[in-house]
């Protein structure tokens, strides 16, 4: 299967500050990418939807400003979390949908990246 | 609004006992039906897509079939490795940019 990447695994920050996380598709290009975040024992909740050369769509309830997100080339989308705090603190994972029409494709996702705000 | 509803939220089956996982939906027009394995602390790994159905896909001791309101994960003759969360997510035929609706997730523990 195709293989997704995200960077860094895992992260410690300091409330207040910024973090970058990239997620890029190594071995095909993907036109859209998903980022989602997960809390312990939970299971996968959208934050937002990427396509590559334009503006990001948030799901209902996620901070545009806070949760930047870029996607500049077919094979990579970052997301930087804003101001930290330490209820940001999660797991977040990306995935990239396969190239192919909407009747057949396959969503890949990445290793995920643990936040820790302290 | 989409609703996918897994069960059971726990299953501890012996090795070899076979057993099956459940995810119902409702969708305006189901365009896919994904199911996932996650293991704890990484990312979901990519199992199935079923589109229509009838429709059914086989992985090892893996069978997953789809009818119009709900689709099975049949775990035939289970081992310790495949003690996972499994994970089931619906594409809707409205959706703009193939999101994906999850699941809560079934936590399957397998014991030798």
């Amino acid at each position: 299967g195709a293989v997704v990447s995200q960077h860094p695994s895992w992260v410690i920050c300091k409330s207040g500050t910024s973090v970058k996380i990239e997620c890029r598709s190594l071995d095909f290009q993907a036109t859209t990418m998903f980022w989602y975040r997960q809390f312990p024992k939970q299971s996968l909740m959208l934050m937002a939807t990427s396509n590559e050369g334009s503006k990001a769509t948030y799901e209902q309830g996620v901070e545009k400003d806070k949760f930047l997100i870029n996607h500049a080339s077919l094979t990579l989308s970052t997301l930087t979390v804003t101001s930290a705090h330490p209820e940001d603190s999660s797991f977040y994972i990306c995935s990239a949908r396969t190239p192919g029409t909407s009747a057949s494709y396959e969503q890949y996702f990445g290793p995920g990246t643990r936040l820790t705000v302290t | 609004e989409d609703q996918v509803t897994q069960s059971p939220e726990a299953l501890r089956l012996q090795e070899g006992e076979s057993s099956s996982l459940n995810c119902s939906y409702t969708v305006s027009g189901l365009r896919g039906l994904f199911w996932y394995r996650q293991d704890p602390g990484k990312g979901p790994e990519f199992l199935f897509t079923l589109y229509s159905a009838g429709e059914e896909k086989e992985k090892e001791r893996l069978k997953a079939t789809l009818t119009k309101k709900e689709s099975f994960l049949h775990i035939t003759a289970p081992k310790p490795e495949d003690s996972a969360t499994y994970l089931c997510a619906v594409q809707e035929g409205k959706a703009a940019g193939n999101k994906l609706t999850f699941g809560g997730g079934t936590r399957v523990l397998v014991k030798p």
